[in-house]
């Protein structure tokens, strides 16, 4: 069956952390995708990687940076993590071309 | 600019047929999603429209017209388990990570 897999359900860090967010897939995907999840808002596309090494920036880049040195993990970095960084985290990976996203359960992220 | 607007709530009676409806303005198309999202959960693929027309799938039908900028969700014969949020989403381009946009989802509420 199909995975995403998101490395913490839930995380409190302070202002000023630097906070790593894992996603793995073992679904041989070439595309992956970090969104964040706000009422009101709904998903925003942060970053996206089309292959290994590549990235690209998603409508809200400012504040993260990531990491894809594998093909099955892509990484979100929060370089000094801010109140206004709480949120819901959504890893997703698709084929290249391919018609669906699959997402994972979501990384639920606090900052105080 | 990337636009996609769907209403922010919806409410139905158990057994009725609701129909959620979704325009757009983006850079680029190659397709519209839906998916559905309970709450805590990820988001799942409901269905997938590239071409103009009707796509039934089961109690779920989905209707594009490009021209217009338009899809609608219908879901008949509703159930007290298809309380959710319903999101639309365009997918820009076919290659290189052919990210989706999401629009703010529209929260269904079904009533005994």
């Amino acid at each position: 069956d199909v995975k995403v897999t998101q490395s913490s359900r839930y995380l409190v860090k302070r202002t000023g952390e630097k906070v790593f967010l894992e996603c793995v897939q073992d679904m041989d995907h070439e595309n992956m995708f970090w969104y964040r999840q706000d009422p009101g808002l709904g998903l925003r596309l942060i970053y996206f990687s089309y292959d290994v090494k590549m990235k690209e920036k998603g409508d809200i880049p400012e504040g993260y940076s990531v990491s894809r040195e594998k093909k099955e993990r892509f990484s979100l970095i929060l370089e000094s993590a801010s109140t206004n960084q709480t949120s819901m985290y959504l890893c997703a990976s698709s084929f290249e071309g391919g018609a669906k996203l699959f997402f994972g359960s979501g990384t639920q992220l606090s900052v105080l | 600019g990337q636009n996609i607007d769907q209403p922010t709530e919806m409410t139905a009676t158990e057994g009725a047929i609701v129909q959620i409806n979704c325009t757009y303005q983006t850079s680029g198309f190659n397709g519209l999603f839906w998916y559905q999202q309970h709450a805590g959960e990820a988001p799942t693929f409901l269905s997938y429209n590239v071409l103009d027309g009707l796509e039934e799938k089961g109690r779920f039908s989905s209707f594009l017209s490009r021209s217009k900028g338009y899809s609608y969700l219908l879901l008949k014969e509703l159930q007290m388990k298809d309380s959710a949020s319903y999101l639309c989403a365009v997918r820009d381009r076919y290659n290189q990570g052919g990210k989706l946009i999401f629009g703010q989802g529209t929260e269904l509420s079904v009533k005994p």
